[in-house]
């Protein structure tokens, strides 16, 4: 079974250009979470969509940030303007059903340094 | 407030047996996760305890204690690969998102 996939691993961008991330689920995982850690400090959620639908979306820092899920498979994490603060890691995790606890799969992260 | 407090570091010697702790504040409890990282790569789900006690798996175990907002990780018969971080982490209610600690670093030696 593939895990979750993120695209791309590293991407390095300049204040105010646009930047966006991939993350594929888990197949027949209907929950997406986004998370950042920003260096040195820690993993913070940013949002969760079940299947196309967001969820929750407390964590999103400010409205540069857009997040999308078309047909509750894959979802993209859209920078823009970017900062130089948005720098950090951004993991993508999948878990299945909601009704009991299912653990959370990470994917390897998009290493996003603004410059 | 949420907040998870873990030791920023802990060092250990291979065959030793290291324990690190845990303690939360939030505004709700569904349980207690750990993961491990290596090398700032995936965190990888180690282990769960939403009941009080001692779960056991293979050379790890992770406690609770609901009533002292408290949990650990116990790590057995240490090996080199297991240097790595590792994350306690909240979930307050089901399904919901997960709440991290800053993370603890653990370096094994031979």
């Amino acid at each position: 079974e593939a895990g979750v996939t993120q695209f791309p691993s590293h991407s390095v961008i300049e204040k105010g250009q646009t930047v966006t991330l991939r993350c594929d689920p888990i197949s027949g995982h209907d929950n997406l979470y986004w998370y950042r850690r920003v260096m040195g400090k820690e993993i913070k959620f940013l949002l969760h969509f079940v299947k196309e639908s967001k969820q929750d979306e407390s964590g999103m820092p400010n409205n540069r940030f857009l997040a999308e899920r078309t047909g509750g498979t894959y979802s993209t994490l859209k920078v823009q303007p970017a900062e130089l603060e948005d720098s950090g890691v951004y993991f993508c995790a999948s878990s299945q059903a909601r009704s009991s606890y299912n653990e959370q799969f990470f994917g390897p992260g998009t290493r996003l340094t603004v410059l | 407030g949420q907040s998870l407090e873990q030791p920023s570091e802990v060092t250990a010697v291979e065959g030793a047996i290291v324990q690190i702790n845990c303690t939360y504040q939030t505004s709700g409890f569904y349980g207690l996760s750990w993961y491990q990282q290596h090398d700032g790569g995936a965190p990888t789900f180690l282990s769960y305890n939403a009941l009080d006690g001692l779960e056991e798996t293979g050379r790890f175990s992770s406690f609770l204690s609901r009533s002292d907002s408290y949990g650990y990780l116990l790590l057995q018969e240490l090996q080199m690969k297991d240097s790595a971080s590792y994350f306690c982490a909240v979930r307050e209610r089901a399904g919901t998102a997960l709440i991290f600690g800053k993370g603890t670093t653990l370096s094994v030696s031979s």
